[in-house]
């Protein structure tokens, strides 16, 4: 079975802060992992994914995110934060088990203070 | 990316009733679609995975008579809440997979379902 944890509810920065979201999964087969922004009452829509390759990968606004497989982990990044980023944001694995579907972390509210 | 497409954004039912909610994919074909509920400042569960011609799969503790799932087409499925309880408010969102192992899923913009 695969699942998601996400570290932290809610994250407070101030604008032009470094953001650090974190999430920790498991999975018994190579994951498929993944960061979503969702903005109130909207759908998802997607930061940037890791399937295979480079461990680093960056993704629209200027985030990026680390696969580390030794820590089982996939933390979010961005070096500035900007109002905008104000949002939940949800860590999410999928993988060849169970037929790809997308399985949530309970999702970290990411305040940005003026 | 990939445009999924939800139908009603909104809709508002009396107890009893039955809602159907669709989903589509615009510009490619999908062979699987999920179904997710979402409570109020909550993450997204799980409900169902919806596959193309065939019964969806539901997740553990989802009524499949209350939640009639139907993906009768490549591009269209559809989730219908029977006999709509208050207690069955709350947003719902469909997702659809390109195919591909490593493929995402792309999300519609969800559907806010308000059982009075």
């Amino acid at each position: 079975a695969q699942s998601v944890t996400q570290l932290g509810s809610h994250v407070s920065v101030s604008e032009g802060a470094l953001v650090l979201l974190r999430c920790n999964y498991s999975s018994s087969v190579p994951p498929y992992l993944f960061w979503y922004v969702q903005y109130p009452n909207q759908g998802l829509q997607l930061l940037l994914k890791y399937t295979t390759g480079a461990t680093l990968v960056k993704g629209i606004n200027g985030f990026e995110a680390e696969f580390k497989k030794s820590e089982t982990s996939f933390h979010l990044t961005k070096p500035s934060a900007h109002m905008s980023d104000a949002a939940e944001y949800f860590c999410a694995v999928s993988g060849f088990t169970g037929g790809f579907k997308t399985i949530f972390g309970a999702g970290t509210r990411l305040f940005v203070k003026a | 990316g990939a445009v999924v497409s939800q139908h009603p954004s909104r809709v508002i039912c009396k107890s009893g009733t039955s809602v159907k909610i669709e989903c589509r994919s615009l510009d490619f074909q999908a062979t699987t679609m999920f179904w997710y509920r979402q409570f109020p400042k909550q993450s997204l569960m799980l409900m169902a995975t919806s596959n193309e011609g065939s019964k969806a799969t539901y997740e553990q503790g989802v009524e499949k008579d209350k939640f009639l799932i139907n993906h009768a087409s490549l591009t269209l499925s559809t989730l219908t809440v029977t006999s709509a309880h208050p207690e069955d408010s709350s947003f719902y969102i469909c997702s659809a997979r390109v195919e591909g192992p490593a493929a995402e899923a792309f999300f519609g913009q969800g559907t806010r379902l308000t059982v009075v």
